[in-house]
Protein backbone atom coordinates (compact mmCIF):
# COMPACT_ATOMS: atom_id res chain seq x y z
CA UNK A 1 0.00 0.00 0.00
CA UNK A 2 0.85 3.73 0.31
CA UNK A 3 3.54 5.31 2.36
CA UNK A 4 3.68 8.69 2.74
CA UNK A 5 7.33 10.03 4.74
CA UNK A 6 6.92 13.56 5.49
CA UNK A 7 10.64 15.83 6.72
CA UNK A 8 11.52 17.11 9.26
CA UNK A 9 9.23 15.96 12.28
CA UNK A 10 9.67 19.76 13.81
CA UNK A 11 11.33 22.59 12.27
CA UNK A 12 12.26 25.84 13.90
CA UNK A 13 12.24 29.08 11.78
CA UNK A 14 13.24 32.66 12.37
CA UNK A 15 10.16 35.19 11.74
CA UNK A 16 10.26 35.94 7.99
CA UNK A 17 12.24 33.09 6.52
CA UNK A 18 11.18 30.89 4.37
CA UNK A 19 10.14 27.13 5.79
CA UNK A 20 9.99 23.97 3.55
CA UNK A 21 8.57 20.20 4.45
CA UNK A 22 9.15 17.87 2.05
CA UNK A 23 6.82 14.30 1.20
CA UNK A 24 7.42 11.30 0.15
CA UNK A 25 5.50 8.68 -1.59
CA UNK A 26 5.48 4.99 -2.69
CA UNK A 27 2.56 4.47 -5.07
CA UNK A 28 3.26 6.27 -8.49
CA UNK A 29 -0.85 5.97 -8.61
CA UNK A 30 -1.33 8.44 -6.58
CA UNK A 31 -2.33 11.55 -8.20
CA UNK A 32 -3.30 13.86 -5.62
CA UNK A 33 -1.60 15.60 -2.64
CA UNK A 34 -2.96 18.35 -0.24
CA UNK A 35 -1.15 19.86 2.68
CA UNK A 36 -2.97 20.74 6.05
CA UNK A 37 -2.15 22.70 9.00
CA UNK A 38 -3.74 22.15 12.24
CA UNK A 39 -3.83 24.70 15.47
CA UNK A 40 -3.41 23.46 18.85
CA UNK A 41 -6.95 22.23 19.46
CA UNK A 42 -8.21 22.30 16.09
CA UNK A 43 -8.91 20.18 13.05
CA UNK A 44 -6.77 20.21 10.43
CA UNK A 45 -7.44 22.91 7.28
CA UNK A 46 -6.75 22.49 4.26
CA UNK A 47 -4.10 25.21 2.71
CA UNK A 48 -3.14 24.28 -0.67
CA UNK A 49 -3.41 20.94 -2.70
CA UNK A 50 -1.99 19.86 -6.22
CA UNK A 51 -2.70 17.35 -9.00
CA UNK A 52 -0.11 15.27 -10.70
CA UNK A 53 -1.25 16.85 -13.99
CA UNK A 54 0.74 20.02 -12.49
CA UNK A 55 4.39 20.73 -11.24
CA UNK A 56 3.61 23.84 -9.38
CA UNK A 57 1.20 25.84 -6.97
CA UNK A 58 1.67 29.21 -5.41
CA UNK A 59 -1.07 31.08 -3.11
CA UNK A 60 0.78 34.50 -1.77
CA UNK A 61 2.95 32.92 0.63
CA UNK A 62 2.58 29.59 -0.06
CA UNK A 63 3.75 26.94 -2.66
CA UNK A 64 3.08 22.99 -3.44
CA UNK A 65 6.12 21.69 -6.00
CA UNK A 66 5.66 18.18 -7.19
CA UNK A 67 8.57 15.85 -8.49
CA UNK A 68 6.58 12.75 -9.95
CA UNK A 69 9.88 11.21 -11.23
CA UNK A 70 11.41 11.28 -7.98
CA UNK A 71 7.69 11.02 -6.07
CA UNK A 72 8.26 13.52 -3.61
CA UNK A 73 6.10 16.80 -2.91
CA UNK A 74 7.24 19.96 -0.87
CA UNK A 75 5.31 22.89 0.63
CA UNK A 76 7.37 26.40 0.83
CA UNK A 77 6.35 28.97 2.81
CA UNK A 78 7.99 31.92 2.21
CA UNK A 79 7.85 35.56 4.44
CA UNK A 80 6.95 33.30 7.87
CA UNK A 81 4.67 35.18 10.58
CA UNK A 82 3.99 33.78 13.84
CA UNK A 83 0.46 32.81 13.31
CA UNK A 84 2.40 29.97 10.74
CA UNK A 85 3.43 28.34 13.79
CA UNK A 86 0.98 24.92 13.58
CA UNK A 87 0.99 21.60 12.63
CA UNK A 88 1.41 21.18 8.98
CA UNK A 89 0.26 17.36 7.31
CA UNK A 90 0.96 16.32 3.61
CA UNK A 91 -1.17 13.64 2.10
CA UNK A 92 -1.12 11.17 -1.11
CA UNK A 93 -4.21 10.38 -3.03
CA UNK A 94 -4.54 7.06 -4.68
CA UNK A 95 -7.49 6.71 -7.14
CA UNK A 96 -6.83 3.61 -9.02
CA UNK A 97 -8.28 0.72 -8.02
CA UNK A 98 -9.43 1.18 -3.59
CA UNK A 99 -9.44 4.80 -3.51
CA UNK A 100 -7.21 5.71 -0.34
CA UNK A 101 -6.35 8.85 1.36
CA UNK A 102 -2.48 8.62 3.16
CA UNK A 103 -1.58 10.86 5.28
CA UNK A 104 1.89 12.07 6.48
CA UNK A 105 3.27 11.82 10.04
CA UNK A 106 3.38 15.47 10.53
CA UNK A 107 6.13 18.64 11.07
CA UNK A 108 5.52 20.86 13.86
CA UNK A 109 6.44 24.57 12.84
CA UNK A 110 7.75 27.35 14.98
CA UNK A 111 8.21 30.57 13.71
CA UNK A 112 10.55 32.59 16.27
CA UNK A 113 9.74 36.26 16.60
CA UNK B 1 -22.96 27.69 8.86
CA UNK B 2 -20.92 25.72 11.87
CA UNK B 3 -19.48 23.19 9.15
CA UNK B 4 -18.70 20.20 10.44
CA UNK B 5 -19.13 20.18 14.33
CA UNK B 6 -18.37 16.85 16.58
CA UNK B 7 -19.59 16.05 19.87
CA UNK B 8 -18.46 15.49 22.68
CA UNK B 9 -15.14 17.32 23.00
CA UNK B 10 -13.91 15.53 25.65
CA UNK B 11 -14.46 12.33 27.28
CA UNK B 12 -13.04 9.33 29.78
CA UNK B 13 -14.14 6.12 29.85
CA UNK B 14 -13.49 3.48 31.69
CA UNK B 15 -12.21 -0.05 30.05
CA UNK B 16 -15.29 -1.96 28.64
CA UNK B 17 -17.47 0.78 28.50
CA UNK B 18 -19.64 2.07 25.23
CA UNK B 19 -19.83 5.00 23.87
CA UNK B 20 -21.10 7.10 20.68
CA UNK B 21 -19.44 10.07 19.45
CA UNK B 22 -21.28 12.03 17.02
CA UNK B 23 -20.37 14.33 13.81
CA UNK B 24 -23.08 16.54 12.15
CA UNK B 25 -22.25 18.67 8.61
CA UNK B 26 -24.66 21.23 7.64
CA UNK B 27 -22.71 21.67 3.94
CA UNK B 28 -24.91 19.29 2.64
CA UNK B 29 -22.02 16.44 1.82
CA UNK B 30 -22.19 13.03 0.66
CA UNK B 31 -19.10 10.96 1.61
CA UNK B 32 -18.27 11.19 5.38
CA UNK B 33 -15.20 10.37 7.53
CA UNK B 34 -13.77 9.31 10.90
CA UNK B 35 -10.06 9.21 11.76
CA UNK B 36 -7.70 9.21 14.57
CA UNK B 37 -5.21 10.56 15.05
CA UNK B 38 -2.38 9.38 17.69
CA UNK B 39 1.39 11.23 18.57
CA UNK B 40 3.64 10.59 15.73
CA UNK B 41 1.11 8.18 12.83
CA UNK B 42 -0.73 10.96 11.26
CA UNK B 43 -4.02 10.36 10.33
CA UNK B 44 -5.64 7.33 9.72
CA UNK B 45 -9.11 6.56 8.56
CA UNK B 46 -11.50 4.12 10.81
CA UNK B 47 -14.33 3.85 8.75
CA UNK B 48 -16.22 6.24 6.17
CA UNK B 49 -19.57 6.50 4.08
CA UNK B 50 -20.15 7.51 0.88
CA UNK B 51 -23.84 8.52 1.04
CA UNK B 52 -26.93 8.34 3.63
CA UNK B 53 -27.05 4.30 4.51
CA UNK B 54 -23.81 3.50 3.19
CA UNK B 55 -20.70 2.74 5.58
CA UNK B 56 -17.20 0.93 4.28
CA UNK B 57 -14.56 0.24 5.88
CA UNK B 58 -11.30 2.20 6.53
CA UNK B 59 -7.66 1.41 7.79
CA UNK B 60 -8.21 0.84 11.34
CA UNK B 61 -11.78 -0.73 11.58
CA UNK B 62 -11.54 -3.23 14.74
CA UNK B 63 -13.57 -2.36 17.47
CA UNK B 64 -15.14 0.62 16.20
CA UNK B 65 -18.96 0.45 14.18
CA UNK B 66 -20.19 3.51 12.55
CA UNK B 67 -24.07 4.46 11.12
CA UNK B 68 -24.87 7.03 8.66
CA UNK B 69 -28.94 7.06 8.69
CA UNK B 70 -29.25 10.51 8.14
CA UNK B 71 -26.99 12.06 5.45
CA UNK B 72 -25.82 15.21 7.93
CA UNK B 73 -25.11 12.69 10.32
CA UNK B 74 -22.28 9.99 11.15
CA UNK B 75 -21.72 8.32 14.11
CA UNK B 76 -18.84 6.12 15.66
CA UNK B 77 -19.56 3.83 18.53
CA UNK B 78 -17.42 1.97 20.87
CA UNK B 79 -19.16 -0.80 21.68
CA UNK B 80 -16.14 -2.11 24.46
CA UNK B 81 -13.91 0.71 25.17
CA UNK B 82 -10.38 -0.54 25.24
CA UNK B 83 -6.79 1.50 26.51
CA UNK B 84 -5.56 1.55 22.78
CA UNK B 85 -8.78 3.60 21.28
CA UNK B 86 -7.38 6.72 23.51
CA UNK B 87 -6.34 9.15 20.74
CA UNK B 88 -8.28 11.90 19.28
CA UNK B 89 -10.83 11.07 17.07
CA UNK B 90 -11.48 13.44 14.14
CA UNK B 91 -14.72 13.58 11.59
CA UNK B 92 -14.35 15.19 7.83
CA UNK B 93 -16.47 15.30 5.11
CA UNK B 94 -16.45 16.47 1.36
CA UNK B 95 -18.64 16.87 -1.41
CA UNK B 96 -18.74 13.78 -3.69
CA UNK B 97 -15.36 12.15 -3.11
CA UNK B 98 -12.33 11.01 -1.63
CA UNK B 99 -9.84 13.52 -3.77
CA UNK B 100 -11.56 16.92 -2.87
CA UNK B 101 -10.58 19.24 0.06
CA UNK B 102 -11.59 17.50 3.37
CA UNK B 103 -13.61 19.24 6.01
CA UNK B 104 -12.79 18.59 9.40
CA UNK B 105 -14.11 19.11 13.09
CA UNK B 106 -12.15 19.74 15.84
CA UNK B 107 -12.17 16.59 17.27
CA UNK B 108 -13.11 14.66 20.42
CA UNK B 109 -10.35 13.78 23.02
CA UNK B 110 -11.11 10.18 24.91
CA UNK B 111 -9.18 8.89 27.04
CA UNK B 112 -9.50 4.97 28.07
CA UNK B 113 -8.41 4.40 31.42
Amino acid sequence: GENVEQHPSTLSVQEGDSAVIKCTYSDSASNYFPWYKQELGKGPQLIIDIRSNVGEKKDQRIAVTLNKTAKHFSLHITETQPEDSAVYFCAALRTFGNEKLTFGTGTRLTIIP
Amino acid sequence: NAGVTQTPKFRVLKTGQSMTLLCAQDMNHEYMYWYRQDPGMGLRLIHYSVGEGTTAKGEVPDGYNVSRLKKQNFLLGLESAAPSQTSVYFCASTPDGIGQPQHFGDGTRLSIL
